[in-house]
């Protein structure tokens, strides 16, 4: 199976500026996780879709948005980019298992310049 | 917030050697997943132990869970050059869902 694709993989934008990331899941996984990397904040969730639902949310201010199509592929919006908005963004798709044994799995990321 | 601590926060050891890297938490948690990650690009999944589980192998891992002390470890056996890499511990709190709350990682150097 192909793992969990990321598009695109280097972006750089300009402060004010809004962004659109885009992530396909493992195929059959319904679950998407987005999560943002800085070497000050370490890993952070940002937010978790599962048949086009938000189910979970995570810290961050409403500049940060997502959404998920039928087809499990999901995007994330950052609107109105600021310097700290620079990081490498990670989407994760996992199957939904009980007893949990969810694993999740990581796309390669996008990573952002805002300059 | 961060949850886990992963201690040390560097390591550096000869190939062959063992490294161990261990982990704490704060909450109660459905499973406990260990991810290794090679200069800032995506995390590889390593291993996942449940709550109710103690210990899990895999190839050269071993991980360890106790829950009453809210800790975990992971051992690499033999390790070798190619295993220098950043390595995470990822907790799925209970009640939470598609939620992973990532240490700061342990950055792991095996020298040749």
């Amino acid at each position: 199976k192909a793992g969990v694709t990321q598009t695109p993989r280097y972006l750089i934008k300009t402060r004010g500026q809004q962004v659109t990331l885009s992530c396909s899941p493992i195929s059959g996984h319904r679950s998407v996780s987005w999560y943002q990397q800085t070497p000050g904040q370490g890993l952070q969730f940002l937010f978790e879709y599962f048949s086009e639902t938000q189910r979970n949310k995570g810290n961050f201010p409403g500049r940060f948005s997502g959404r998920q199509f039928s087809n499990s592929r999901s995007e994330m919006n950052v609107s109105t980019l600021e310097l700290g908005d620079s990081a490498l963004y990670l989407c994760a798709s996992s199957l939904v298992l009980a007893g949990g044994r969810e694993t999740q799995y990581f796309g390669p990321g996008t990573r952002l310049l805002v300059l | 917030s961060q949850q886990g601590e992963e201690d040390p926060q560097a390591l550096s050891i000869q190939e062959g050697e063992n490294a161990t890297m261990n982990c704490s938490y704060k909450t109660s948690i459905n499973n406990l997943q260990w991810y290794r990650q090679n200069s800032g690009r995506g995390l590889v999944h390593l291993i996942l132990i449940r709550s109710n589980e103690r210990e899990k192998h895999s190839g050269r891992l071993r991980v360890t869970l106790d829950t009453s002390k809210k800790s975990s470890s992971l051992l690499i056996t033999a390790s070798r050059a190619a295993d220098t890499a950043s390595y995470f511990c990822a907790t799925a709190p209970r009640g939470s869902q598609g939620n992973l709350i990532f240490g700061k990682g342990t950055k792991l150097s095996v020298k040749p």
